[in-house]
């Protein structure tokens, strides 16, 4: 089972901010919080991850909560092709929890 | 290549027939997964791979699905006496390592159809 918790969907509009949350409370301190994306018929790709403190890339921004019991993927300005579904996962070190996917978040974009 | 790669790209194949699905991971990368994903819905982890060991066969839906990992490198899945719910896109990844630090890069998938 996935150890996290993210909403099923979310929409906002295009060359907004999107902010999409993720709860981990079981997260151990050593795990690291990854996020990944799939567009529409295409594979996974990963987008970002980190383990303590907040992480920028080109793709986005990763904000970790103090805790580490939660996190959010920031999308500074969305645009029609970030619509997908989103992943939040914590891998473990290998097995099946190493890469277990969650629901994710689909998120959609109005133009 | 530069990425992983994963053959064939769309296989249609008739119900009690077997199939190979083949997974060409990046250069280098020891740990090799794959997932199976049906229509509409999420990741199905199925078995994964460090080294040509699988330490973990708990996610396979039945003892019709196998996998094989040689030198290290390629993979095959192999589904026996295919179903109709076999029919499904199967993905496959791989990262350099199982650790957490470490991210994971995804082939295109191979879409299955057992008709």
């Amino acid at each position: 089972d996935a150890k996290t918790t993210q909403p099923n969907s979310m929409e906002s509009n295009e060359e907004e901010p999107v902010h999409l949350p993720c709860n981990h409370s079981t997260i151990s301190g050593t795990d690291y919080i990854h996020w990944y994306r799939q567009l529409p018929s295409q594979g996974p790709e990963y987008v970002i991850h980190g383990l303590t403190s907040n992480v920028n890339n080109r793709m986005a921004s990763l904000a970790i909560a103090e805790d580490r019991k939660s996190s959010t993927l920031i999308l500074h300005r969305a645009t029609l092709r970030d619509a997908a579904v989103y992943y939040c996962i914590h891998p473990l070190g290998g097995g099946a929890d190493g890469l277990t996917f969650g629901k994710g978040t689909h998120l959609i974009i109005q133009p | 290549g530069a990425g992983v790669s994963q053959s064939p790209s769309n296989k249609v194949t008739e119900k009690g027939k077997d199939v190979e699905l083949r997974c060409d991971p990046i250069s280098g990368h020891t740990a090799l997964y794959w997932y199976r994903q049906s229509l509409g819905q999420g990741l199905e982890f199925l078995i994964y791979f460090q080294g040509n060991s699988a330490p973990d066969k708990s996610g396979l839906p039945s003892d019709r699905f196998s996998a094989e990992r040689t030198g290290g490198s390629v993979s095959t899945l192999t589904i026996q006496r295919t179903q109709q719910e076999d029919s499904a896109v199967y993905l496959c990844a791989s990262s350099l390592d199982t650790g957490t630090d470490t991210e994971a890069f995804f082939g295109q998938g191979t879409r299955l159809t057992v008709v």
